[in-house]
């Protein structure tokens, strides 16, 4: 089955700066790549995701890039906010009408003012 | 919000009870899903609905028993659990892709305390 590696687990920046999570998956077959964002005591909520049929995907200060080869995708937060403290997950599966996500472990990412 | 509910928020259980979580959702979505989220460990998913169907089971206890009687709703009963079976159980519902997106929309989950 599907492995998918995160890392930092933990990650603390200054305000404007820039934060990067990193996550490998195993599944070659894998075309679907999610990431949630969970604040404390909240539900996670899909930020953004990215299929295999490109490289980058931007939304505003977000951003996730694909390396199909190498199996790895990333997570980019530019001039990071304290509201972007959270736990941020990514995750992989296969689309196929329905998608059973497997997840990394989680980054919790702190934003000082 | 209130795209997808989840009841009751807090239970705690003793291992010789018996309980049940509901979800619903009201999304229009024909896929829903139980996860379990324990402290340090990856979401775990648990069962996949989809179309009323159970179509993924991972390997998860008997004492935990998803049911689904329509699209809109998902149960899952308890019976003998564990101490180690305490965690925060999140279910989800997503929109067939082929008509629609991906994204999975997480209920508030219930913190499941077993004593």
């Amino acid at each position: 089955g599907e492995n998918v590696e995160q890392h930092p687990s933990t990650l603390s920046v200054q305000e404007g700066d820039s934060a990067v999570i990193k996550c490998t998956y195993s599944d070659s077959a894998s075309n679907y790549f999610p990431w949630y964002k969970q604040e404390l005591g909240k539900r996670p909520q899909l930020i953004i995701d990215i299929r295999s049929n490109v490289g980058e995907k931007k939304d505003q200060r977000i951003a996730v890039t694909l390396n199909k080869t190498a199996k790895h995708f990333s997570l980019h937060i530019t001039e990071t906010q304290p509201e972007d403290s959270a736990v941020y997950f990514c995750a992989a599966s296969i689309s196929s009408g329905y998608s059973t996500l497997t997840f990394g472990k989680g980054t919790m990412l702190l934003v000082s003012p | 919000e209130t795209g997808v509910t989840q009841t009751p928020r807090h239970l705690v259980m003793g291992m010789t009870n018996k309980k049940s979580l509901k979800c619903e959702q009201h999304l229009g979505h024909n896929a829903m899903y139980w996860y379990k989220q324990s402290a340090k460990k990856p979401l775990e998913l648990m069962f996949v609905y989809s179309l009323e169907e159970r179509v993924e089971n991972n390997s998860v206890p008997s004492r935990f028993s998803p049911e689904c009687p329509n699209s809109s709703h998902l149960f899952l009963h308890l019976h003998t659990l564990q101490p180690e079976d305490s965690a925060l159980y999140l279910c989800a519902s997503s929109q067939d892709p082929t008509g629609g997106s991906d994204e999975q929309y997480f209920g508030p989950g219930t913190r499941l305390t077993v004593t």
